[in-house]
């Protein structure tokens, strides 16, 4: 199996843009988690679903985050607009439970300006 | 909420050395407890995964115990080698997802 991928690993984006980051869970993973890392903050769940489903989005930080999946092997974050402040690691993990070994992605590292 | 701290932030080790490395939880509403390792510039690996049933997980030299009453969970490596060096994450799983800030560990050739 390939494992969870992320595209794209990185991304430099300037202040007001749209920034959509892709995650292509495991095959047969029922769960998909979106964290955001930064040195200040370490690992924050920002929202996981499952079977397709948003089960818990309160790690959104507001209202320019929104996260979609519209079927089984496919799920975006999108940021609209970008700020500085949203610069950090990006990860998509899966699982095949909400309550399992969750896999993570590489990552995708976002730099906006 | 959740709260999960892990102690000591850096540790560094000859190789060889046995070590522990040290999880608390806040509160003990949970559904298990994952130790995970992270590699510089990369995404995390999972270690061990221990249910709230359970006392203790075991994977090669790697043995991860849990004691929900007190909120803690240990990470003890036998036998460390340079290619342990890496930030070790623990995560709480409840009604959430909380992760440690990790301990940053060196393994001294």
């Amino acid at each position: 199996d390939a494992g969870v991928i992320q595209s794209p690993r990185h991304e430099v984006t300037e202040m007001g843009q749209e920034v959509t980051l892709r995650c292509k869970p495991i095959s047969g993973h029922n769960s998909l988690f979106w964290y955001r890392q930064t040195m200040m903050r370490g690992l924050e769940l920002l929202i996981y679903f499952n079977n397709n489903v948003p089960i818990d989005d309160s790690g959104m930080p507001e209202d320019r985050f929104s996260a979609k999946m519209p079927n089984a092997s496919f799920s975006t974050l999108k940021i609209q607009p970008s700020e500085p402040r949203d610069s950090a690691v990006y990860f998509c993990a899966s699982s095949t439970t909400p309550k399992e070994t969750q896999y993570f992605g590489p990552g995708t590292r976002l730099l906006v300006l | 909420k959740q709260e999960v701290t892990q102690i000591p932030a850096a540790l560094s080790v000859p190789e060889g050395e046995n070590l522990v490395l040290n999880c608390s939880f806040t509160d003990s509403a949970i559904y298990n407890l994952q130790w995970f390792r992270q590699d510089p510039g990369k995404g995390l690996t999972s270690l061990l995964l221990i249910q709230s049933s359970q006392r203790e997980q075991t994977s090669g030299r790697l043995n991860a115990s849990l004691d929900k009453s007190s909120g803690r969970s240990t990470l003890y490596i036998a036998a460390s080698q340079p290619g342990d060096s890496a930030t070790y994450l623990c995560a709480a799983s409840g009604n959430q997802f909380y992760f440690g800030t990790g301990t940053s560990l060196t393994v001294i050739p």
